[in-house]
């Protein structure tokens, strides 16, 4: 099993829709991670938690919430969803710093 | 504010060597990672400099300067299967990595 797993790995939902991205892991690590990537942008960080209790926005919050329901779980939800939300999205968890962030397979969104 | 550049892309053939550079001005500096990405899949790590110098693992090996926000990845002997997206991404103290655009890396036989 993967130790970052991401559900689902692909989704097209329409316009207005309400969706959420699940991200769940098996390493034990505090800080989890919500990125998207766009083509030519690079990776941009929408939110982040270093534990249960602890949520901060990233650079690019507005559109989406998320939900830190245990240590090994954290959603991202798009409370209605919009054409220009269409993005690959990683979850991503971190330990020690050498080691660098544990990245899940990503899921690709399509907004129609 | 925070800003990391790198360029858009580079090219290079079989069995070369190439330097991908990568400048940065960030608050809060705490190491520097570079990852490798092949189209559609996860970031990889490769390699992370939190002090300045060379680090080496094999065929990349990673630079950093802190007074001059500088950093590069330098790989050699260029194979096919290094085509791919090689990101820069500087660790934010006390917040996330906050990643570059990315460098794609073309590699001809």
């Amino acid at each position: 099993d993967a130790d970052v797993t991401q559900t689902p790995r692909n989704r097209i939902t329409k316009t207005g829709k309400r969706i959420m991205l699940e991200c769940s892991q098996t390493k034990g690590h505090d800080r989890m991670y919500w990125y998207r990537q766009d083509p030519g942008l690079g990776l941009r960080l929408i939110y982040y938690s270093f534990d249960v209790k602890d949520i901060n926005k990233g650079e690019i919050s507005d559109g989406y919430s998320v939900s830190r329901q245990a240590q090994a779980k954290f959603s991202l939800s798009l409370e209605s969803a919009i054409p220009n939300q269409t993005a690959l999205y990683f979850c991503a968890t971190m330990g020690q710093e050498p080691n660098g962030y544990t990245f899940g397979s990503g899921t690709r969104l399509t907004v129609v | 504010g925070q800003n990391i550049d790198q360029p858009t892309e580079m090219t290079a053939t079989e069995g070369a060597i190439v330097q991908i550079n990568c400048t940065y001005q960030t608050s809060g500096f705490n190491g520097l990672f570079w990852y490798q990405q092949h189209a559609g899949e996860a970031p990889t790590f490769l390699s992370y400099n939190v002090l300045d110098g060379l680090e080496e693992k094999g065929r990349f090996s990673s630079f950093l300067s802190r007074s001059k926000g500088y950093s590069y990845l330098l790989l050699k002997e260029l194979q096919m299967k290094d085509s791919a997206s090689y990101l820069c991404a500087v660790n934010q103290a006390g917040t996330a990595l906050i990643f570059g655009k990315g460098t794609t890396l073309s590699v001809s036989s």
